[in-house]
């Protein structure tokens, strides 16, 4: 079974572009999650989507950073315009939906990365 | 608020010693989920094991092993017999159960090098 795909794998772009990363969940996983990891900050959380619905966005950084998941099967998320300070491992990762147990969180698959460079 | 500390930054062994990855967590949930990850040099993100806070059953998978203690807020991983392919970053992390936060807190990771 394919995995999490995410595209492009790395991204060199100059500071002020636009950049765009594409994130394609595992098929029947309802919740989609956008990380980003720094050597200084971590893996952080940015924003997470359950069935194609923002939850929680509270770790966009700013007006710049967005996302939008238009269907089951596709997430972006959008820099405009990229800073330097915005290069980083972009992760999403996706996870099935809740099982009938009372108490259940399904494990959160990743994909590869987005590997993004500002110049 | 959630917390997970990973207090050893990189651990150094040498092949075929066992290692003990040290996850203290913190929140005010009762019922909550820890998971392991690993991340290898190739930088991908593997899932390794999840426990929720009702089961502190310890589990063992061939050389890995986890121990949950809700005493001491804990949720250690020890490798048995490491090899250089363990060589890796782990990442211990935190969500809420219930109908709380799916997202991850993560820790800040423990780099283990394994020599042959």
């Amino acid at each position: 079974d394919a995995g999490v795909i995410q595209s492009p794998r790395h991204e060199v772009t100059e500071m002020g572009q636009e950049v765009t990363l594409r994130c394609k969940p595992i098929s029947g996983h309802n919740s989609l999650f956008w990380y980003r990891q720094t050597m200084m900050r971590g893996l952080e959380l940015l924003i997470y989507f359950n069935n194609n619905v923002p939850i929680d966005d509270s770790g966009m950084p700013e007006d710049r950073f967005s996302a939008k998941m238009p269907n089951a099967s596709f997430s972006t998320l959008k820099i405009q315009p990229s800073e330097p300070r915005d290069s980083a491992v972009y992760f999403c990762a996706s996870s099935s939906p809740e099982a009938q147990g009372r108490y259940s969180n399904q494990p959160q698959h990743f994909g590869d990365g987005t590997r993004l460079s500002i110049l | 608020a959630q917390k997970v500390t990973q207090a050893q930054t990189e651990i150094s062994v040498v092949e075929k010693e066992d290692v003990t990855l040290d996850c203290v967590y913190e929140t005010r949930d009762t019922t909550y989920y820890l998971f392991w990850y690993k991340q290898p040099p190739s930088g991908e993100l593997v899932f390794l094991i999840r426990r929720n806070s009702f089961d502190e059953q310890n589990e063992i998978s061939g050389r890995y092993s986890w121990n949950f203690q809700k005493s001491t807020s804990s949720f250690n991983f020890t490798i048995t017999a490491s090899q250089v392919v363990d060589s890796a970053v782990y990442f211990c992390a935190l969500s809420e159960g219930g109908t709380g936060r799916r997202a991850l807190t993560f820790g800040s990771g423990t780099r283990l090098q394994v020599q042959p």
